[in-house]
């Protein structure tokens, strides 16, 4: 069936720096993504979306980039604090009607 | 805007038993999906509602089932729990679906022993 994401991995920066989270999506219709930012305990969180007629889009701190060519989505936070530790995933969608297929996560931790 | 609510967050069960959990989307809201998200299986798609009918399904056996009424609020249920059914149950609403932003609530913890 259709997969996004592969592995569910870990990622550890150092406070200050920039984060980059990847995610591989495997359905070529799909024309929606979302980036979700999950805590402990809590629901996930929109972050940021893409539509597949950019390849680009930023927000506060961060900035998502889509790679169609690859299928390839990645998530980019500049100077990652401590409050930025959680697992990120990302989502895609087709066309109307279709539900969200999420990728494995992956867990950033920030160090001080 | 009032956000995504789901009753009750946690909930003890034995094997068994049902269980519904309840979710109440953001107003204006009319597509309501449901997820079961666990750590082996991480996010996986149950069900979406729209305007009281069922327009997706994921690959669940039909011990789960939900419903939506016309003021958009969706439940599910679970019947004859098993153990491997304890995950925490996250809701999610859209305005119309398919390529809209999604919404999460905190999601209702079942713990099934």
């Amino acid at each position: 069936g259709e997969s996004v994401g592969l592995h569910l991995p870990t990622l550890s920066v150092q406070e200050g720096d920039n984060s980059i989270i990847n995610c591989a999506y495997s359905n070529s219709a799909s024309d929606y993504f979302i980036w979700y930012k999950q805590e402990s305990g809590k629901g996930p969180q929109f972050i940021i979306d893409i539509r597949s007629n950019m390849d680009k889009r930023q927000g506060q701190r961060v900035t998502v980039l889509l790679n169609k060519t690859v299928k390839h989505l990645s998530l980019q936070i500049a100077a990652t604090q401590p409050g930025d530790s959680a697992v990120y995933f990302c989502a895609e969608n087709g066309n109307y009607g279709q539900n969200f297929v999420f990728g494995p996560g992956t867990r950033l931790s920030v160090l001080p | 805007k009032a956000g995504v609510t789901q009753t009750p967050r946690y909930l003890i069960k034995t094997r068994g038993q049902q269980v519904t959990l309840s979710c109440s989307p953001i107003s204006g809201h009319r597509s309501v999906s449901w997820y079961q998200q666990t750590p082996g299986q991480g996010l996986q798609f149950l069900f979406e509602y729209f305007s009281e009918t069922q327009r997706n399904k994921g690959n669940f056996p039909g011990r789960f089932s939900g419903r939506q009424f016309s003021n958009s609020r969706s439940e599910m249920n679970v019947s004859t729990l098993e153990l491997g059914d304890s995950a925490l149950y996250l809701c999610a609403s859209t305005g119309w679906g398919g390529g809209e932003t999604q919404y999460f609530g905190p999601g209702t913890r079942l713990l099934v022993l």
